[in-house]
C-alpha cells in the first residue's frame, strides 16, 4: 500500500530564507499534489505534479516532481509570515482503491 | 462555482445524539468523499462515493453512515458517537474519483465537531 513520507514535521525559519520541504512515496505513483492548511481551515490545492520533472512555481513556492526517485520537493525562497501554515504532500494511491494519501504534513512557521 | 460547501461549521452533540453532516458541490463532479481530520494530523480517508455509489469504505465504524441522494449531494450520518470522535470532517468532490489525469480534489472547509 502506498505511503507518503514528509519532512520535517516542523519547521520554523527566519523571514527572508529559503529552505525545502521533502516528500518521498513508496510505489509508482504518476502524480503529487501538494495542499496547504490554515488552522482550523481547508485545505487549499497548490500544486499538481503529472510527469517526471515537472516544475510549478506560484510566488515563493516552486514544486517539483522525480518519479524515478519518488520524491518531490516543495521550494520556498526568501520566506515571508504569510507563508506560515501546514503544507501536506499526498499521491494517488491506485493498487488498493483510488484514492489520495496524505503525507504527515509540515508545519511551517516563519519568524519576523 | 468551485466551491465545495459545509454545512455546520460547528457542531457539538452528545453521545446519544444523531445528527447529519451536509456537503455540496456544483461543478458536475461525480466523485465526493468524506475527510476525518484530527488536530495536526494528515486527513483520514473515510468513504468514497462515485457515481453515487459507494466505492471506497476505510473500515469506518457503523455510527457514522455516508449517504449520496444525488451527485451534488453527500451527507454524513452520525449516531452514538465517542469522544474520540471529535475532528475536523472534511468533504471534498472530484471529477470522477477513479484517478484520471487530471483528477483533483477540492474540499470544503470542513465541520468542526465536538463530541461530549
Amino acid at each position: 500500500e502506498l505511503k507518503v513520507e514528509q519532512n520535517p514535521l516542523f519547521l520554523s525559519m527566519q523571514e527572508g530564507k529559503n529552505y525545502t520541504i521533502y516528500c518521498n512515496y513508496s510505489t509508482t505513483s504518476d502524480r503529487l499534489y501538494w495542499y496547504r492548511q490554515d488552522p482550523g481551515k481547508s485545505l487549499e490545492s497548490l500544486f499538481v505534479l503529472l510527469s517526471n520533472g515537472a516544475v510549478k512555481q506560484e510566488g515563493r513556492l516552486m514544486a517539483s516532481l522525480d518519479t524515478k526517485a519518488r520524491l518531490s520537493t516543495l521550494h520556498i525562497t526568501a520566506a515571508v509570515h504569510d507563508l506560515s501554515a501546514t503544507y501536506f504532500c499526498a499521491s494517488w494511491e491506485r493498487e488498493y482503491g483510488n484514492k489520495l494519501v496524505f503525507g504527515a504534513g509540515t508545519i511551517l512557521r516563519v519568524k519576523s | 462555482d468551485t466551491e465545495v460547501t459545509q454545512t455546520p461549521k460547528h457542531l457539538v452533540m452528545g453521545m446519544t445524539n444523531k445528527k447529519s453532516l451536509k456537503c455540496e458541490q456544483h461543478m458536475g463532479h461525480r466523485a465526493m468523499y468524506w475527510y476525518k481530520q484530527k488536530a495536526k494530523k494528515p486527513p483520514e480517508l473515510m468513504f468514497v462515493y462515485s457515481y453515487e455509489k459507494l466505492s471506497i469504505n476505510e473500515s469506518v465504524p457503523s455510527r457514522f453512515s455516508p449517504e449520496c441522494p444525488n451527485s451534488s449531494l453527500l451527507n454524513l450520518h452520525l449516531h452514538a458517537l465517542q469522544p474520540e470522535d471529535s475532528a475536523l470532517y472534511l468533504c471534498a468532490s472530484s471529477q470522477e474519483g477513479k484517478g484520471a489525469t487530471n483528477e483533483k480534489l477540492f474540499f470544503g472547509s470542513g465541520t468542526q465537531l465536538s463530541v461530549l
